[in-house]
C-alpha cells in the first residue's frame, strides 16, 4: 500500500495568511493526488484534483502543486470560511489511501 | 446536478452484516467511465477507502478488509450497494459514497450514513 504522510497535523493561522499543507507519498503517485476540505459534520469537498486542477466553484486562492512523491496545497490568503480539516488522497494505485489530515485553526 | 445519498441500518450488532445503499442522481452507472466508491470515517478520525465499482462492473476492494466486502450496483435504479459481513465495533463509522469519473475520482460525495455496531 502507498502510505501518505501529511503535515502538519495542526496549523494555527490568521485571516489573510498564506498557508501550505504537504503530503508525501511512499512511492511515486504520478500526480494522482486530490485535496479535500472537510468541515465538522459535513462530507469532504474536493478542492483540487490530479495535483493542480481546481475544482469548479472553488476559489482561486486554493492551488496545488507537486510531482513524484511530494505534493502541496496552498491557500494564498486565508478567509474565515477556510478554517477546516484538509485531507489528501492518492488514487494512483489500489488501495486508494488518504493522508491523516491537517486541522487548520484560527490563531 | 450530481447528488448522492447514503442509507443504512443506523445500528447493528456484532457479527451481523452491514448493508448500505447509495442512491444517486445526475449521472448513470451505465455511462462509460463512471463509477461509485465507498469510504468510511470513524468519529474524529481519518478517511478509509473501502471499494469502487465501475460502469463495466469492474470492482476493487481494500485488502485490509479481506473478504468481508461486497460492492454491487443497480444501474436502472441509480443505486450502488456495499455489504460488510461479520461487523464488529471497529466498523462503527460514517460511511460515504462518492462519484468516480475516469481519473477524476471522488468529485462529489453524499452526506454520509452513520453506522454504530454495538451489542
Amino acid at each position: 500500500d502507498i502510505q501518505m504522510t501529511q503535515s502538519p497535523s495542526f496549523l494555527s493561522a490568521s485571516v489573510g495568511d498564506r498557508v501550505t499543507i504537504n503530503c508525501k507519498a511512499s512511492q511515486n503517485i504520478n500526480k494522482y493526488l486530490n485535496w479535500y476540505q472537510q468541515k465538522l459534520g459535513e462530507a469532504p469537498k474536493r478542492l483540487i484534483y490530479n495535483t493542480n486542477n481546481l475544482q469548479t466553484g472553488i476559489p482561486s486562492r486554493f492551488s496545488g502543486s507537486g510531482s513524484g512523491t511530494d505534493y502541496t496545497l496552498t491557500i494564498s490568503s486565508l478567509q474565515p470560511e477556510d478554517f477546516a480539516t484538509y485531507f489528501c488522497l492518492q488514487h494512483n494505485s489500489f488501495p486508494f489511501t488518504f493522508g491523516s489530515g491537517t486541522k487548520l485553526e484560527i490563531k | 446536478q450530481v447528488t448522492l445519498k447514503e442509507s443504512g441500518p443506523g445500528i447493528l450488532q456484532p457479527s451481523q452484516t452491514l448493508s448500505l445503499t447509495c442512491t444517486f442522481s445526475g449521472f448513470s452507472l451505465s455511462t462509460y467511465g463512471m463509477g461509485v466508491g465507498w469510504i468510511r470515517q470513524p468519529s474524529g478520525k481519518g478517511l478509509e477507502w473501502l471499494a469502487n465499482i465501475w460502469w463495466d462492473d469492474d470492482k476493487y476492494y481494500n485488502p485490509s478488509l479481506k473478504n468481508r466486502l461486497t460492492i454491487s450496483k443497480d444501474t436502472s435504479n441509480n443505486q450502488a450497494f456495499l455489504k460488510i459481513t461479520n461487523v464488529d465495533t471497529a466498523d462503527t463509522a460514517t460511511y460515504y459514497c462518492a462519484r468516480l469519473v475516469g481519473v477524476s475520482v471522488m468529485d462529489a460525495w453524499g452526506q454520509g450514513a452513520s453506522v454504530t455496531v454495538s451489542s
